[in-house]
């Protein structure tokens, strides 16, 4: 069991530049989320998805677009990086949704995205 | 002001210290609360859920006092691999999706 896997785990942009962030899980888990973590502030919602077909809009999506094809796959789209995406991204992914209970959300290793 | 409020720290204790941290939450609609721990430059790892009545896992206990709106997080007899930062979380079950993450205490266990 790999859990929830991220690629690439770091890359470096120029501004303009676009590019996709993988994260895959096999746990068979319906709800999955992107993150982003950046320096004295918790993680952020960028966008989040309840089932394959399925994306909804988080606390910070402007600038990203998100695609959930595959169950097991959700991917995070940046089309013109911006310095300001500089951060690490955070895939996770639950069993239910998170707002349920004791419900624990399993997270990725990361992504270390620079945008110079 | 944060939704969700943590001392940063960073918290430096010795071995078999017991050591603190409060999280302070704002929205009083807020129904579920955890802790988790973050290794550096490592993902986020479940710690323990917070129960109304408080919880114990172990060397670590987990309060929640709603009428102050904080929880806390107690670490007795403090290891070296206790080092890490620790995230505060709060879940608001106002109506669709609302899951807030403090920025986190860091921790730092010295021999």
């Amino acid at each position: 069991n790999a859990g929830v896997t991220q690629t690439p785990k770091f890359r470096v942009l120029k501004t303009g530049q676009s590019m996709t962030l993988l994260c895959a899980q096999d746990m068979n888990h319906e709800y999955m989320y992107w993150y982003r973590q950046d320096p004295g502030m918790g993680l952020r919602l960028i966008h989040y998805s309840v089932g394959e077909g399925t994306t909804a809009k988080g606390e910070v999506p402007d600038g990203y677009n998100v695609s959930r094809l595959k169950k097991q796959n959700f991917l995070l789209g940046l089309e013109s990086a911006a310095p300001s995406q500089t951060s690490v991204y955070f895939c996770a992914s639950s069993y239910f949704p998170v707002e349920i209970g004791d419900n624990e959300q399993f997270f990725g290793p990361g992504t270390r995205l620079t945008v110079l | 002001r944060k939704e969700v409020e943590q001392d940063p720290g960073p918290f430096n204790v010795p071995e078999g210290a017991t050591v603190a941290f409060n999280c302070t939450y704002s929205n009083s609609a807020s129904q579920s609360f955890f802790w988790y721990r973050q290794d550096c430059r490592k993902e986020p790892k479940l710690l323990m859920s917070v129960y109304s009545s408080g919880n114990e896992d172990g060397r670590f206990t987990a309060q929640l006092n709603r009428a102050s709106q904080y929880i806390s997080l107690l670490i007795r007899d403090s290891k070296l691999s206790d080092s890490a930062t620790y995230l505060c979380v709060v879940k608001a079950d106002t109506g669709g999706f609302k899951t807030i993450f403090g920025a986190g205490t860091r921790l730092f266990v010295k021999a």
